[in-house]
């Protein structure tokens, strides 16, 4: 079975400027997430989708952050613009269903870094 | 509000030696408990999770973890270290009801050859 994928592995970028992170979960997967992971601490959830519909967001800085599932498989993250704080791995993850008893899988990240 | 504590950042064992790292949970009901291993430059994978029954948790990679509602603890447990053990563990904690699940800060191990 194919693990979760994302793209691209790492970034640079300047502050002020957009990126867009792209990930596709394993094949059958309703649950996506993506959590920021800042250098020395825990996953934080950004935002969970439940096929292409949000179930959570309310950690998702909504003025510079957006997500999007619009066909219910592949998903987009993007900042725009991008501040120094930004700068952290993201990992997507995807699970059967929602809820704490669905094993979460992740993705290999993308690590950002913004100068 | 949930919340994990893991008291250790950094832990050195010697290989071959027995190994524990200490997980402490805030919840109201009956959590899930997860432990997660992340290698560098890897995404995070599964080693065990406690939802009900046996509290002491057989997991992969020679890993078990006890469940101890009196403590609120979960903390993770191998008799015998490899140098591939090396990475950053963290334990998260979530519920039947919410829809997402909270991870610790994570401890990270080294090896002492």
């Amino acid at each position: 079975e194919a693990g979760v994928a994302q793209s691209p592995r790492y970034k640079i970028i300047e502050k002020r400027q957009s990126v867009a992170f792209w990930c596709n979960p394993i094949s059958g997967h309703a649950t996506l997430y993506w959590y920021q992971q800042i250098l020395g601490q825990g996953p934080k959830l950004l935002i969970q989708f439940q096929n292409n519909g949000v179930v959570d967001d309310s950690q998702l800085p909504k003025d510079r952050f957006s997500a999007e599932r619009l066909k219910g498989v592949d998903s987009t993250l993007k900042i725009q613009p991008a501040k120094l704080e930004d700068s952290a791995v993201y990992l997507c993850a995807s699970s059967l269903g929602v809820g704490g008893r669905y094993e979460q899988y992740f993705g290999p990240g993308t690590r950002l870094t913004v100068t | 509000a949930q919340s994990v504590t893991q008291p250790d950042i950094h832990i050195t064992v010697s290989e071959g030696a027995s190994l524990e790292l200490r997980c402490n949970y805030s919840y109201g009901a009956t959590p899930y408990l997860f432990w997660y291993v992340q290698s560098p430059g890897q995404g995070l994978q599964l080693l065990l999770k406690y939802f009900s029954g046996d509290t002491l948790v057989q997991g992969i990679k020679g890993f078990e973890a006890e469940f101890k509602r009196s403590q609120s603890s979960f903390n993770l447990r191998k008799p015998s270290v490899h140098w591939s053990d090396a990475a950053e563990y963290f334990c998260a904690v979530g519920d039947s009801s919410a829809s997402k699940i909270i991870f610790g800060s994570g401890t990270r191990l080294s090896i002492r050859p």
